[in-house]
């Protein structure tokens, strides 16, 4: 949906380096949800995250991954040290409470 | 833990009916969605169910029994634009409402 707005929609990046990722969410939506896929595959939830707090971030991965939404500002998901097996469309979600969820575009991430 | 279990291809004629199910396993459920994605582009929300029943939206309706765990998407006079996956989500209470994601059937429309 083209409300929930996510840049960059293109990321390179290097092996090592911090890639980071912004999300928009839609207007009066307080709910951001981070999403990774692969090609092929399903979408694979992420974290969960309210204004500054987190709901739920039991698919975010132990190490290099984090994720925050400030009281003001976008929403960033922040991956230190990528490694190959990083790459993939991370897509964002708004929503209000419990009600349906909108996607923005992604964002397809290359580590080289 | 919560798992979602959906056919992984469908394939259908053009003009015709298909029904994709979805079955699930979660605590605290709280509804399941409906999603479309194609090729890898956003996917768009399609359909919500919170209560047993069918809901209608145009060419597509959706069905969920709580007690068998149970939904399915039914397209109806199906367009050669319906070819893309299709995702069935659930909200758990007990994720704080998060929706976890099924993987995905991919819809084929043949002429």
């Amino acid at each position: 949906n083209a409300g929930v707005m996510q840049n960059p929609r293109h990321l390179v990046r290097r092996r090592g380096q911090e890639a980071r990722l912004r999300c928009s969410p839609m207007k009066g939506h307080s709910h951001v949800y981070w999403y990774r896929q692969l090609p092929e595959e399903g979408l694979k939830f992420m974290v969960y995250l309210q204004k500054e707090n987190i709901i739920d971030e039991s698919g975010m991965p132990k190490e290099r991954f984090s994720a925050e939404f400030p009281k003001e500002g976008p929403s960033i998901l922040r991956i230190q040290q990528v490694v190959r097996g990083d790459s993939a469309a991370y897509f964002c979600a708004s929503s209000r409470a419990n009600t349906e969820a909108f996607f923005g575009q992604g964002t397809r991430l290359t580590v080289v | 833990g919560q798992s979602l279990e959906q056919p992984s291809e469908v394939t259908a004629v053009e003009g015709a009916i298909v029904q994709i199910n979805c079955t699930y396993q979660t605590s605290g459920f709280y509804g399941l969605s409906w999603y479309q994605q194609h090729d890898g582009g956003a996917p768009t929300f399609l359909s919500y169910n919170g209560l047993d029943g069918l809901e209608e939206t145009g060419r597509f309706s959706s069905f969920l029994s709580r007690s068998d765990s149970y939904g399915y998407l039914l397209l109806q006079e199906l367009q050669m634009k319906d070819s893309a996956s299709y995702f069935c989500a659930v909200r758990s209470r007990n994720s704080g409402y998060a929706l976890n994601f099924g993987k995905g059937t991919s819809l084929l429309v043949t002429p």
